[in-house]
């Protein structure tokens, strides 16, 4: 079965620093992998995606995240944080196969100091 | 685009009552459709997969009598929480799958609050 860890509950940053929310996941072969953003009270919106090739993806708003292998992970990263990227994060695994089900991780929230 | 909607966008009921909730995909067709559950500051919690014109498959744990899906077209899922009890109150997301897209993304729903009295 595939499952997702984000060992960061919560993050808070400066604006303008820098970003990273970390994700591993444990997969039998390699996984689609996602990270979503969610506002409060808000549905789900796709920031970026793995499936294959470059394991440095490039999404929406800045972020980018790459897939390694050797570690099973998918960190996502932002150079320079807005107030508005306060959120929460949820890296998800998406089996390539069967159902084509999502598992998430617990989420991370992001708050932002201006 | 791929836009999913979901009606009503909150609802609350009296104990007892049955929620009817929406789930449309309004631009492509959506041969598989999945329903979420989220408590507060919670993850997603994956409830069912819901496959045009076939019963739906309920994750462990979720009683499929209580949580009615209903996947009659290729844009139209509908959840119906019976008999609902204050504990049944989530945040309810649903997703719709690009049907030949092989799992290559979900598109979400901006959920369904249900408050049971």
């Amino acid at each position: 079965a595939q499952s997702v860890t984000q060992p960061d509950i919560h993050i808070t940053v400066s604006e303008g620093a820098s970003l990273e929310l970390r994700c591993n996941y444990s997969y039998g072969a390699t996984p689609y992998l996602f990270w979503y953003v969610q506002s409060p009270g808000q549905g789900l919106q796709l920031l970026l995606k793995y499936f294959s090739g470059d394991t440095l993806v490039q999404g929406i708003k800045g972020f980018e995240a790459e897939f390694k292998r050797s570690q099973s992970s998918f960190n996502l990263r932002k150079p320079s944080v807005h107030w508005s990227d306060a959120a929460e994060y949820f890296c998800a695994v998406g089996a390539r196969a069967g159902s084509y089900q999502l598992t998430f991780g617990k989420g991370t929230k992001l708050s932002v100091i201006p | 685009g791929a836009v999913v909607s979901q009606h009503p966008s909150w609802v609350i009921c009296k104990s007892g009552t049955s929620v009817k909730i929406e789930c449309r995909s309004l631009d492509f067709q959506a041969t598989t459709m999945f329903w979420y559950r989220q408590f507060p500051k919670q993850s997603l919690m994956l409830m069912a997969t819901s496959n045009e014109g076939s019963k739906a498959t309920y994750e462990q744990g979720v009683e499929k009598d209580k949580f009615l899906i209903n996947h009659a077209s290729l844009t139209l899922s509908t959840l119906t929480v019976t008999s609902a009890h204050p504990e049944d109150s989530s945040f309810y997301i649903c997703s719709a799958s690009k049907t030949g897209t092989s799992g290559k993304g979900q598109f979400f729903g901006p959920g369904t609050r249900l408050t049971v009295l």
